[in-house]
């Protein structure tokens, strides 16, 4: 099953934070985080692994926690670099290379 | 990091007709995806290419249809055959580099309408 992410789209003033979820109906090994722009290929923001850790990117960083079957993206002052959609990726089979990709978020940062 | 060299990068098919779609890594992955995307939806994994063996498809993929070589461990090819409009979307292929829990990265995608 497809994990949900919420929420579906934002708009954002630049310097204002967002939260993404990413929620799946089943155990999660990890989870990957993509941010996509239009006409451009996914990439890589963070991966986070079992173990509830959290990690930080800059001013992005994410959060697992893996009873939840749960992952947050968080993005603190925005900037405009930042549009985009968002994926969560997530790995429910423990083999660390196939995902399974969430429904997405579209971010979009205006002045 | 991998480079990938995905191509074409857009193609208009007739209906009825077949893409083949190439992808070229830098270097040597174990594992290579086909991604397709459909226009302001996510990624459906569509098969993971093997080298050495057939490719392994995702439920509701079958290998008539998606046709996958991977003939040495830096390249693979994505046939769509006997196209339709409804396979118009943007086909990814990714790589996750051996061991566990690494990064994928993507080409730039191909992007395919059927008329």
């Amino acid at each position: 099953q497809q994990p949900v992410q919420s929420p579906q789209a934002v708009i954002l003033r630049e310097g204002e934070d967002a939260v993404i979820n990413c929620s799946s109906s089943k155990a999660l090994y990890s989870v990957h985080w993509y941010r996509q722009k239009h006409g451009e290929a996914p990439v890589f923001l963070m991966i986070l692994l079992k173990g509830g850790e959290q990690k930080g990117h800059e001013k992005i960083s994410a959060s697992f926690n893996e009873k939840k079957q749960q992952s947050s993206l968080y993005l603190t002052a925005s900037q405009l670099s930042y549009s985009g959609t968002y994926f969560c990726g997530t790995d429910l089979t423990g083999g660390g290379n196939k995902l399974t990709f969430g429904t997405g978020t579209q971010l979009k940062v205006e002045l | 990091s991998a480079v990938i060299s995905q191509k074409p990068s857009r193609d208009i098919c007739q209906r009825g007709t077949s893409l083949t779609i190439q992808c070229q890594v830098d270097s040597q992955v174990t594992m290579m995806f086909w991604y397709r995307q459909q226009p302001g939806q996510s990624l459906t994994l569509i098969a993971t290419a093997n080298q050495g063996s057939e490719a392994t498809y995702e439920s509701g993929f079958v290998i008539d249809k998606f046709p996958i070589s991977r003939p040495n461990l830096t390249f693979s090819t994505l046939t769509v055959s006997n196209m339709s409009p409804e396979d118009s979307s943007i086909y990814l292929c990714s790589v996750v580099r051996a061991g566990m829990n690494t990064e994928a990265f993507f080409g730039q995608g191909t992007r395919l309408t059927v008329v």
